[in-house]
């Protein structure tokens, strides 16, 4: 596709279930970006994929979440025993040599 | 340690008028920096870019102003019109590294 594709769009599930949530970018684009917004805040930065460097996982919060990059594209963050505070739009963007970073869509996660 | 603020996290400018949003960063590293546009429930768009080599970019109504001694940016919208009100985050890179977000402006356009 011509954008980032992320998967589902919305997702309600119970808590202390476990997510997965799924990013197509941009082919051709090396980089790969996990950020969320919860109600009112800004960006959170989560974890960054670069080609085939190590990636940083700075910003996940919690051992809970962890994520991967198959074969370069797409990616999965995963979200274990789901928590009420994980509740937020989980937005997922690629960028290329250019390093403006294309967004989707986001999934709004809820968890009840 | 927030590497990217923007301070004021409303500004209200009555069409016509030109919409100035701040932002300041701590990371002398940093040697590009964006501008996004977010309407609700969607991501975040591109908007305009300034490398470090430059001091402004302008696109259009869109003009990123950088000083990179007193480590800010601005982006004025002039004139501005009602599809301009959005959240606009200000970003920013090193070379080989993440891009990092500010927490957002909320503009709101007046008639």
């Amino acid at each position: 596709g011509a954008g980032v594709s992320q998967s589902p769009s919305n997702k309600v599930t119970e808590k202390g279930k476990d997510v997965e949530l799924r990013c197509d970018p941009i082919s051709g684009h090396t980089a790969l970006y996990w950020y969320r917004q919860s109600l009112g805040q800004g960006l959170e930065f989560l974890i960054y994929f670069q080609g085939n460097s190590a990636p940083d996982k700075s910003g996940l919060p919690s051992d809970r979440f962890s994520a991967e990059r198959t074969g370069g594209s797409v990616s999965t963050l995963t979200i274990q025993r789901t928590q009420q505070e994980d509740s937020a739009v989980y937005l997922c963007a690629s960028s290329s040599e250019s390093r403006e970073a294309f967004f989707g869509q986001g999934t709004r996660l809820t968890v009840v | 340690d927030q590497q990217v603020k923007q301070n004021s996290p409303s500004l209200s400018v009555q069409e016509g008028r030109i919409s100035i949003l701040n932002c300041d960063y701590t990371n002398s590293m940093f040697d590009y920096f964006l501008w996004y546009k977010k309407y609700p429930a969607e991501g975040p768009t591109f908007l305009i870019s300034i490398s470090s080599i430059k001091d402004k970019n302008e696109d259009g109504r869109f003009t990123v102003f950088l000083n990179k001694s007193a480590k800010h940016l601005s982006l004025h919208i002039v004139p501005s019109q009602p599809g301009d009100s959005a959240v606009y985050f200000c970003a920013a890179s090193d070379w080989d590294d993440k891009i990092i977000f500010g927490k957002g402006t909320r503009l709101h356009i007046l008639p």
